[in-house]
């Protein structure tokens, strides 16, 4: 069975702290997929970035980055130089093999992250 | 413009009612999820479909009924048999495997 899991419920920093959020996921098949969404206030989730298994190169995108790491099944998603408008809550998200069809994601249970000024 | 249109934004319920959550997408996704948020339980997924005519229950499906009629189009009833619905419902879709899912903005339904 897959899972998610975000053992961090809630953070709270002040503005231009970096904050790491973390991602560990289980799963039996050898080709998945991980996502990352921002949900914020308004409640509709938006996507973030997605990860195959087999890309294990770290990304950045401007003061955001991943890093996956297969060994330690995890994905952890850092915010560099944080900003108000980064409060939200974040949704680490796995997906099977696309070869499966088009299962669910899997969801963890989120982090919300507030902010300071 | 192409994306997931959910409605209500806010509906409310008296208990032993049935009401329908609407979910139309215009992104020619084949499959649709309807998932349930509870304050930090993350999301819960209700009910999926991978093609018309075709519909798959998930962890929380008890209580709840959908239909797949066009591929456009995945409503989902809560009915009465569900003991607490009072929740924040969204919908998403997904072109194929591996792929992201896009949401709707949500309908929070409170029972009153």
């Amino acid at each position: 069975a897959q899972k998610v899991t975000q053992a961090q419920t809630e953070i709270s920093v002040v503005e231009k702290e970096d904050v790491t959020l973390d991602c560990v996921y289980e799963t039996r098949d050898t080709t998945y997929y991980l996502f990352w969404y921002k949900q914020p206030p308004s409640g509709e989730l938006v996507f973030l970035i997605r990860r195959n298994s087999f890309d294990e190169q770290n990304e950045i995108s401007g003061r955001y980055s991943w890093n996956f790491q297969k060994s330690t099944s995890s994905f952890n998603f850092t915010i560099t130089a944080s900003q108000v408008v980064d409060s939200a809550v974040y949704f680490c998200a796995l997906s099977e093999s696309p070869y499966s069809g088009n299962t669910p994601l899997v969801f963890g249970k989120g982090t919300r992250l507030s902010v300071i000024a | 413009d192409g994306g997931i249109t959910q409605s209500p934004k806010y509906l409310f319920r008296k208990e032993g009612q049935n009401v329908t959550l609407s979910c139309e997408q215009n992104l020619n996704h084949d499959a649709m999820y309807w998932y349930r948020q509870d304050p930090g339980q993350g999301l819960r997924l209700i009910y999926y479909s991978q093609i018309v005519n075709d519909f798959q229950k998930g962890d929380i499906a008890e209580g709840y009924s959908v239909s797949r009629e066009k591929k456009e189009s995945f409503p989902l009833t809560v009915t009465s048999a569900q003991k607490n619905p009072t929740a924040f419902y969204l919908c998403a879709s997904k072109l194929k495997g591996g792929t992201e899912a896009f949401f709707g903005q949500g309908t929070r339904l409170t029972v009153v």
